[in-house]
């Protein structure tokens, strides 16, 4: 099957810093890449939409400015926390499709990230 | 708001035995619902759907069931296996059929544990 990776698994950072997560399809060309973020014990909530060589578009109340989202190619979308703050301590999730078909939707295995 | 609700955070089955995990939505524009799995340290991975116009739909042990006035669906596994045991989510979308890509809500997840 489809595979997604994410980097990295866990980070650590300080406050004030920006941190990087990068979401790659292993062996399918993704158009549409989706990133999630999940607070403990709650649903995962999707963030941001992404279709390469366009604008991420935002669900609403996320920040477009605190979480960058680059989709630069077919097989690498990035999600910048920027500024991050111990709120922003969660597990980020993305997912990839190539098909556009709701069923085919292939998920990483996330990032934990905590800020102190 | 959460509009997927899974208000069972575990469920414990013994092998051999069914298991049953419920779902319930509070949007009437859903018309289509999934199911996924998801290991430790792995992403969701799509185990079955079921469209609006079905009740019912069975993929080898699992089968899912629609309940759209009640606006319930569930999911069983017979017979369970202890390598059944993992987090199963929920999820829903507004798909109106065709290859378009819908936002995916997701419920909070029930942890499954098959003991032998």
């Amino acid at each position: 099957g489809a595979v997604v990776s994410q980097h990295p698994s866990r980070v650590i950072c300080k406050s004030g810093t920006s941190v990087k997560i990068e979401c790659r399809s292993l062996d399918f060309q993704a158009t549409t890449m989706f990133w999630y973020r999940q607070f403990p014990k709650q649903s995962l909530m999707l963030m941001a939409t992404s279709n390469e060589g366009s604008k991420a578009t935002y669900e609403q109340g996320v920040e477009k400015d605190k979480f960058l989202i680059n989709h630069a190619s077919l097989t690498l979308s990035t999600l910048t926390v920027t500024s991050a703050h111990p709120e922003d301590s969660s597990f980020y999730i993305c997912s990839a499709s190539t098909s556009g078909v709701i069923d085919e939707q292939f998920f990483g295995p996330g990032t934990r990230l905590t800020v102190l | 708001d959460q509009q997927v609700k899974q208000n069972s955070p575990s469920l414990s089955v013994q092998e051999g035995r069914i298991s049953i995990l419920n779902c319930d939505y509070t949007n009437s524009m859903f018309d289509y619902f999934l199911w996924y799995k998801k290991y430790p340290a792995e992403g969701p991975t799509f185990l079955i759907s079921i469209s609006s116009i079905k009740d019912k739909n069975e993929d080898g042990r699992f089968t899912v069931f629609l309940n759209k006035s009640a606006k319930h669906l569930s999911l069983h596994i017979v017979p369970s296996q202890p390598g059944d045991s993992a987090v199963y989510f929920c999820a829903a979308s507004a798909y109106k059929g065709g290859s378009t890509l819908g936002r995916l809500y997701f419920g909070r997840g029930t942890q499954l544990t098959v003991w032998p």
